[in-house]
């Protein structure tokens, strides 16, 4: 059974700050593996999909790595704002049926 | 609107009650979702639907109903609410293809006392 783990379970940063969202991953039979933000009381944004067959994908600041093999996947968000305060969570898509299976997030707070 | 949008956003009921969670989306997308969000728990799915009259378990199934008639339609009831069905619910939608991103609904925080 996939088991997906983000460690820490929350960041603190100064503003400007270069920083690494981690995620991991036990079953490397993915389809995908999928980063979203969310902001409190609010739903989910995609952010970056990984395709399994690519090694990284990028939007804007945001770049995401995955290395099958080892089981992981990192966010790498650049020049650090306060408006990236939010929880980002990543998600692997499974081969085996039509399910994401979640980390448990990492709060991110960006402090001006 | 355009989008995914679920209703009620907030919603208290008494155990036993049947409830009823609603989700439109506008995009046509084949695929939808109901997920259930609970500290310590993370994300969990309850049951998808591939098309209109197509719907299948997810993780976290029992207690739950659900029926897709139309395609921007995807309701889920609580046949009689429980305590521990205390969470927020999400709702989301993607297109046809394995690599199409995933978008959510607001969500509904549920209570049920």
């Amino acid at each position: 059974k996939q088991e997906v783990t983000q460690i820490p379970a929350a960041l603190s940063v100064p503003e400007g700050e270069n920083l690494v969202l981690n995620c991991s991953f036990t079953d490397s039979a993915i389809y995908n593996l999928q980063w979203f933000r969310q902001d409190p009381g609010k739903g989910l944004t995609s952010l970056l999909l990984i395709q399994s067959s690519q090694r990284e994908q990028t939007s804007g600041r945001l770049n995401a790595s995955l290395d099958k093999s080892s089981g992981r996947s990192t966010l790498y968000i650049a020049a650090s704002q306060p408006g990236d305060s939010a929880t980002y969570l990543c998600a692997t898509l499974m081969d085996s049926n039509y399910q994401l299976i979640w980390g448990a997030g990492t709060k991110l707070i960006i402090k001006p | 609107d355009a989008g995914i949008t679920q209703s009620p956003r907030y919603k208290i009921t008494e155990t036993g009650r049947q409830v009823t969670l609603m989700c439109h989306q506008t995009w046509s997308h084949s695929y939808m979702f109901w997920y259930r969000q609970d500290l310590g728990h993370g994300l969990r799915l309850i049951y998808y639907s591939a098309a209109a009259d197509i719907t299948d378990k997810g993780e976290v199934p029992d207690g739950y109903v659900v029926s897709r008639s139309k395609t921007e339609n995807f309701p889920l009831t609580l046949e009689s609410a429980t305590r521990s069905q205390t969470s927020v619910y999400f709702c989301a939608s993607s297109g046809d293809g394995m690599n199409t991103e995933a978008f959510f609904g607001q969500g509904t925080r549920l209570t049920v006392v």
